[in-house]
């Protein structure tokens, strides 16, 4: 049973351009979490969502950044005109169920966003 | 607000000692507590999790503490070995919360 996927791993971007970054929670899982690690920190939740629906975005900056999780594929999380603030790394984790205090998320790899 | 905080953000131990890593929470409605090894480059790895009702909870080489009535959460890894290695990350949520709140992390290095 393969793990929670992400890519890329590594990621760089110029000031201003688009980010896209991928999730492919475990088989059998249909809820998906974002999370943002800068240098040295926690990690910070940005956003949960399960197929077609977006849970709570509580986490999520107002603007420029957005997260889906299609019927058929993997979660998306975009980050439009990135700046250098944005760079961290950037973990998502799947869980079987909702979350609700109850139940483990299993976490991937990450993507490391670099901003030039 | 809810936050996550750890007492020592460094701990460095002699291989085989045992390792005892502290958190502290401020969320009393706080009901699931989980803690997390990373190792550099990687993502959190689950490593044990303890729910309100109880206080203690074992694994392999590894206790978790719970003291409610002090809002505070420990790791006691036993024995402990290079592999060890990693930062450490206690995680709290809550029944309703959906998402984990986490504290900054302790970084445990192992001397030889």
């Amino acid at each position: 049973n393969a793990g929670v996927m992400q890519n890329p791993r590594h990621l760089v971007r110029r000031r201003g351009q688009e980010a896209r970054l991928r999730c492919s929670p475990m088989k059998g899982h249909s809820h998906v979490y974002w999370y943002r690690q800068l240098p040295e920190e926690g990690l910070k939740f940005m956003v949960y969502l399960q197929k077609e629906n977006i849970i709570d975005e509580s986490g999520m900056p107002k603007e420029r950044f957005s997260a889906e999780f299609p019927k058929e594929g993997p979660s998306i999380l975009r980050i439009q005109q990135v700046v250098r603030g944005d760079s961290a790394a950037y973990f998502c984790a799947s869980s079987p169920r909702g979350t609700g205090g109850l139940y483990e998320q299993y976490f991937g790899p990450g993507t490391r966003l670099t901003v030039t | 607000g809810e936050s996550v905080g750890l007492h020592l953000p460094t701990l460095s131990v002699q291989e085989g000692d045992n390792s005892i890593i502290n958190c502290a929470y401020s969320n009393s409605a706080s009901d699931y507590f989980i803690w997390y090894k990373q190792e550099s480059g990687k993502g959190p790895q689950f490593i044990i999790d303890i729910r309100s009702n109880m206080d203690k909870r074992q694994g392999q080489r590894v206790t978790v503490l719970l003291n409610k009535t002090v809002k505070h959460l420990s790791l006691q890894i036993a024995a402990t070995q290079p592999g060890d290695s990693a930062v450490y990350f206690c995680a709290e949520t809550f029944q309703g919360a959906q998402k984990l709140v986490f504290g900054q992390g302790t970084r445990l290095t192992i001397n030889p």
